[in-house]
């Protein structure tokens, strides 16, 4: 049973518009969510984190939105650039509880046209 | 400062042989973990450590197995390599408070 869920496995968009990307939990442990970004032959880096006591988070072109209720996150990039072409994972974690551990979803390909 | 480590950078193996994928991280972090990650899929988590001397499984530990001897190194070892362990593996330390920083990545491939 995946408890993290990224249910499109790519996006593209054009420069300069807005991207989505969508993530799905199932478990109500989770309370602390993650978006990490990866390069082709690199390890992933963390990108933009939100504890579940907020509702939205930004950083520069990055803004995470949580859903507690639908047990949803969303990333949104705006605006879109050619290097932010990469894979995204959704990272879930029970803050405090686990060692620090994080469940990943399966990622989401993302490719930017100039 | 390098952050986390990881050697070889790509490795073949025989079925059956057995190897070792290093990490290291000079971050001082006391939490460090292995994850593989297959093609299209997601990280799975294989081993972690709370600290030296503490290891625990993750979600897939089967045929693997790890060390912590001091805050630095986690390495995790193959003992007899299958087919299915074909993977990219990961190791990435943290501080505990949940951003993890990952290394560059071992690719393996087992034939």
């Amino acid at each position: 049973d995946q408890q993290v869920k990224q249910n499109s496995p790519s996006l593209s968009v054009q420069e300069g518009r807005i991207s989505i990307l969508n993530c799905d939990y199932t478990n109500s442990m989770f309370d602390y969510f993650l978006w990490y970004k990866k390069y082709p032959a690199e390890g992933p880096t963390f990108l933009i984190s939100i504890s579940s006591i907020k509702d939205k988070n930004e950083d520069g072109r990055f803004t995470v939105f949580l859903n507690k209720s639908a047990k949803h996150l969303s990333l949104h990039i705006v605006p879109s650039q050619p290097g932010d072409s990469a894979v995204y994972f959704c990272a879930a974690s029970a803050y405090n509880t686990n060692a620090g551990k994080s469940t990943f979803g399966d990622g989401t390909t993302l490719t930017v046209k100039p | 400062n390098a952050g986390v480590t990881q050697t070889p950078k790509f490795r073949i193996l025989k079925i059956g042989q057995s190897m070792t994928l290093q990490c290291t991280q000079d971050m001082n972090h006391n939490y460090m973990y292995w994850y593989r990650q297959d093609p299209g899929m997601g990280l799975k988590l294989i081993y972690y450590s709370v600290g030296a001397g503490i290891t625990d499984k993750g979600e897939v530990p089967n045929g693997y197995n790890v060390s912590r001897s001091t805050t630095e190194d986690f390495p995790l070892r193959l003992e007899l390599a299958a087919p299915s362990q074909t993977s990219v593996y990961f190791c990435a330390s943290s501080s505990g408070a949940q951003t993890q920083y990952f290394g560059p990545g071992t690719r393996l491939l087992v034939l």
